[in-house]
């Protein structure tokens, strides 16, 4: 079994839809969470961090984590074209200098 | 701010031919500092990190090898690509201390060996 297991897409969404991506994983060990999304061609770009279970909102994206599933969610509201990347979900453990990452899921979102 | 120089952007090299890609930070000291590689369907590898000047370390043996002459300086190289180098090349850094899980990234190289 992968540590990070997330769905690879291709994920294609009408403009202003709600976006849900995910990513499993297998090792309790980790207690940071983040997603961060790549545009074609360039590096990626840190989204959203928690270190906790629940919800966290900034404006329209909301990182959602449930230890107890070993379950991670980013959830994408009023989807915009710009929105088009793929996205990367990653996690440490504490005082470890590595970061797992999932393979990325590659989301277009059509006008 | 921050901001972190990755060069070249894109580079296309012969099997057996040397490598050289060099990534710079600026606004910020004592940076931890690493290579990944991004191949297709393959995810994010971390090949090396660097927690200081001299202080490297390699995720996964390979025919690559980095190096950290300064503080906010880091190099990664090879004497002879191999066709299974080819990828994209990402430098990032992170703060020292409670915060080392926030990665920044630079641009990326995509190299191509032929």
């Amino acid at each position: 079994q992968k540590e990070v297991e997330q769905d690879p897409g291709p994920l294609s969404v009408p403009e202003g839809a709600i976006v849900s991506l995910n990513c499993t994983y297998s090792n309790s060990a980790f207690q940071y969470f983040m997603w961060y999304r790549q545009y074609s061609r360039k590096g990626p770009e840190l989204l959203m961090y928690t270190y906790s279970s629940g919800n966290k909102e900034d404006g329209r994206f909301t990182a959602q984590v449930d230890k107890s599933s070993k379950y991670i969610s980013l959830f994408i509201r009023d989807s915009q074209p710009s929105d088009s990347a793929t996205y990367l979900c990653a996690m440490s453990v504490p005082g470890s200098y590595q970061l797992t990452f999932g393979k990325g899921t590659k989301l277009s979102v059509i006008p | 701010s921050q901001t972190i120089h990755q060069w070249p952007a894109t580079l296309v090299q012969p099997v057996g031919s040397p490598l050289s890609l060099e990534c710079t930070v600026e606004g910020t000291s004592n940076p931890n500092l690493y290579w990944y590689r991004q191949a297709a369907g393959r995810g994010l590898q971390l090949l090396f990190y660097s927690i200081g000047i001299d202080q490297i370390s390699s995720e996964v043996p390979q025919n690559l090898s980095a190096s950290r002459p300064q503080d906010r300086q880091f190099i990664l190289s090879s004497k002879k690509l191999l066709l299974s180098d080819s990828g994209f090349y990402l430098c990032a850094w992170s703060g020292q201390g409670v915060s080392n899980e926030k990665l920044f990234f630079g641009s990326g190289t995509q190299l191509s060996v032929l």
